[in-house]
C-alpha cells in the first residue's frame, strides 16, 4: 500500500519564478492538505482540497494556489516566489469522513 | 485562533530516562489533539491521538493524556532509547477534521547512550 508520495524532492528556483509541486494522496484517500515548515517550525496550514475544490485556507497569501485532481491527486503552485519561501512543503492526505492525516516525505524548495 | 504552545529543545536525555514534553493548547470548541513524530530527513508520522476529554493516546510506549481543564496534552515515555531522538509536534485540529492541523513549533529530542 503506498503512502503520500511527492514530487520533486528538492528544488532550486530564483527568486521571482514560479513553482509547482505535486502530491499523490495515500489509496483510498479523497482529501489533501498542504503545509508549510521553514527551518526550525512547525508546519503551517496552507490549505485544503476536497472534491477538487479548496475547502479551507490558511493565512497564505494569493500567490499560493492548487487544485486537486479527479484521481484526488494535487499541485501547489507559488507564484512571485520570494526569498521567504524557502521551506520544506509537506502534502498530507486523508479519507474525509476520518480525521488522521498521513505525510508525505516533503518537497525541500530553496529560494535564492 | 487556535494555538499549541510545547516547550523549547533541544532535550537531551540519557537512555532509560523518563520522558515528558509539555504541550498546551488554545482552540474554540472541542479539538482533537495529536502527537506527530519527524526523524531526520523524513517526513510526520503519527504518533498517538486523543479526541476527547480524558482520552489517552498510546504507541510504541509513548503517551499522553487529553486533560480539557489545564488544556494540556504532555507525551510521556517511561524509559526511551536512542531510536527515540527525533523532533516531536504536538497539533491539534478543531472543527471535527475538517479544519488543517495547527502544530507547535517542535521538541527536538536527542537520546545519548
Amino acid at each position: 500500500d503506498a503512502g503520500v508520495t511527492q514530487s520533486p524532492t528538492h528544488l532550486i528556483k530564483t527568486r521571482g519564478q514560479q513553482v509547482t509541486l505535486r502530491c499523490s494522496p495515500k489509496s483510498g484517500h479523497d482529501t489533501v492538505s498542504w503545509y508549510q515548515q521553514a527551518l526550525g517550525q512547525g508546519p503551517q496550514f496552507i490549505f485544503q482540497y476536497y472534491e477538487e475544490e479548496e475547502r479551507q485556507r490558511g493565512n497564505f497569501p494569493d500567490r499560493f494556489s492548487g487544485h486537486q485532481f479527479p484521481n484526488y491527486s494535487s499541485e501547489l503552485n507559488v507564484n512571485a516566489l520570494l526569498l521567504g519561501d524557502s521551506a520544506l512543503y509537506l502534502c498530507a492526505s486523508r479519507l474525509d469522513i476520518q480525521e488522521t492525516q498521513y505525510f508525505g516525505p516533503g518537497t525541500r524548495l530553496l529560494v535564492l | 485562533g487556535d494555538s499549541v504552545t510545547q516547550m523549547e529543545g533541544p532535550v537531551t536525555l540519557s537512555e532509560e530516562a523518563c520522558l515528558t514534553i509539555n504541550c498546551t493548547y488554545t482552540a474554540t470548541g472541542y479539538p482533537s489533539l495529536f502527537w506527530y513524530v519527524q526523524y531526520p530527513g523524513e517526513g510526520l508520522q503519527l504518533l498517538l491521538k486523543a479526541t476527547k476529554a480524558d482520552d489517552k493516546g498510546s504507541n510504541k510506549g509513548f503517551e499522553a493524556t487529553y486533560r480539557k481543564e489545564t488544556t494540556s496534552f504532555h507525551l510521556e515515555k517511561g524509559s526511551v532509547q536512542v531510536s527515540d531522538s527525533a523532533v516531536y509536534f504536538c497539533a491539534l485540529s478543531s472543527g471535527g477534521g475538517a479544519d488543517g492541523l495547527t502544530f507547535g513549533k517542535g521538541t527536538h529530542l536527542i537520546i545519548q547512550p
